[in-house]
């Protein structure tokens, strides 16, 4: 597509479930954020991947969370035994190149309701 | 260390009257600033940016805004706003020496009335 891609587009899942959620960037950007975007607040730094490197995952709130990007394109985000406190929108980016002058695009995120 | 301000979260203005959405920063190195959009339901959307030259940057939409280095601030600006302009803004800080990530802003929520 032409766009960033992002699945499933909402989310409910059951305290103590285990969720997965997808992001497909852009063809050729290999850079890729994992943002979590909480109602009244901005957006939560979670986890970078730059191509072959090894990903920053210094934004993952606990080690709940993890995320993985296979063959340098599609990533996952997992978190394991959902909390309340995970309900949240969580957005994927991706850029070009790396740096913090780079134009990120931003898929339309994953709205995650834990019950 | 980085790091970015949005004083307002709402403003309110009606049609055809000027916009301004605030941003102040700060960061240890020289700044990258940007300015998203998000509209209900969608992901962020890239307005402009400052990296370096003029201060003032013209972006998508009609908006600019203007780097003010004595005053940290990065305050976006419309002329005369529309309806269609309602949507949520961030402001976004990067440059911290040794760092590529960006801090974003909570986010101040425009409504145009008309």
């Amino acid at each position: 597509g032409a766009g960033v891609s992002q699945s499933p587009s909402n989310k409910v899942t059951e305290k103590g479930k285990d969720v997965e959620l997808r992001c497909d960037p852009i063809s050729g950007h290999t850079a890729l954020y994992w943002y979590r975007q909480s109602l009244g607040q901005g957006l939560e730094f979670l986890i970078y991947f730059q191509g072959n490197s090894a990903p920053d995952k210094s934004g993952l709130p606990s080690d709940r969370f993890s995320a993985e990007r296979t063959g340098g394109s599609v990533s996952t985000l997992t978190i394991q035994r959902t909390q309340q406190e995970d309900s949240a929108v969580y957005l994927c980016a991706s850029s070009p190149v790396t740096g913090a002058k780079n134009i990120q695009y931003f898929g339309a995120g994953t709205r995650l309701s834990v019950l | 260390a980085q790091s970015v301000a949005q004083p307002e979260d709402q403003v309110n203005v009606a049609e055809g009257n000027p916009l301004t959405v605030k941003c102040t920063y700060s960061v240890s190195g020289n700044p990258y600033l940007f300015w998203y959009v998000q509209y209900p339901n969608r992901g962020l959307q890239f307005l402009l940016k400052y990296i370096t030259g003029d201060n003032l940057v013209k972006g998508s939409y009609g908006f600019e805004a203007e780097f003010n280095k004595s005053q940290t601030s990065f305050h976006l600006k419309k002329p005369s706003a529309l309806v269609s302009d309602s949507a949520l803004y961030f402001c976004a800080v990067g440059g911290a020496r040794g760092d590529y990530k960006l801090s974003f802003g909570a986010g101040t929520t425009v409504t145009v009335r008309a």
